[in-house]
């Protein structure tokens, strides 16, 4: 199966934009990359989703580059709440393969 | 709307006994998966259902493991003569169709003593 690559942790300050960071360099051509989080205790959350073009919803912004190695995901302000991990990974077909994600920590 | 509901919450079990996990999908989801996250990884596949029928069980560890889906809504995972290493928390998500998002619920966190 294909693989993406995340920093095991990040810390960021409270009410500035997280960058988080995907190197996904064999992803195929139809699998997308999603994004959920998981904050303690808490079954997985959907953040947001994209094949090739960038991507806005509520919660956040994906930026995929266009030879689709890698993605960033872009909370624009980080709120305490945000505290948690966040994985990165791909859907083919109906299987989403997780792998450690990154421990975001948001500091105030 | 209400999401996927998961009971129990915890379970906390007996090596060698029994145990019922149940899921309750986000009302018109098709289809439906169960996931088993184990301390400190990401959540593993297990078993993905369309409707009533198991699509793919590829990801059960052995045959201990069973779910079902009787009527395409609820769906039960089973495991048998537990063991101390089933311990883990077992995640539900369901999708509007095999392609959509995938909505998790909280889980049900298995202890098996």
């Amino acid at each position: 199966d294909a693989k993406t690559t995340q920093p095991t942790s990040m810390d960021c300050a409270e009410g500035r934009a997280a960058n988080l960071p995907c190197n996904h360099s064999t992803i195929s051509g139809n699998e997308y990359v999603y994004w959920y989080r998981q904050i303690h205790s808490q079954g997985p959350q959907y953040i947001i989703h994209g094949l090739k073009n960038n991507e806005t919803n509520e919660m956040a912004s994906l930026i995929i580059t266009e030879d689709r190695k890698s993605s960033t995901l872009i909370l624009p302000h980080a709120t305490l709440r945000d505290t948690a991990v966040y994985y990165c990974i791909f859907r083919k077909n109906y299987k989403l393969s997780f792998g450690a994600g990154t421990t975001v920590t948001v500091r105030a | 709307g209400a999401g996927v509901s998961q009971t129990p919450s915890n379970k906390v079990t007996e090596k060698g006994k029994y145990v019922e996990l149940r899921c309750d999908p986000i009302s018109g989801h098709t289809a439906l998966y169960w996931y088993r996250q184990s301390l400190g990884q990401g959540p593993e596949f297990l078993i993905y259902f369309q409707g009533t029928g198991a699509a793919d069980d590829s990801g059960l560890p052995n045959d201990r493991f069973f779910a079902v889906r009787p009527e395409g809504s609820v769906s039960t995972l089973k495991i048998q003569r537990t063991e101390r290493g089933d311990s883990a928390v077992y995640l539900c998500a369901s999708s509007l169709d095999p392609g959509g998002t995938q909505y998790f619920g909280p889980g049900t966190r298995l202890l098996v003593l």
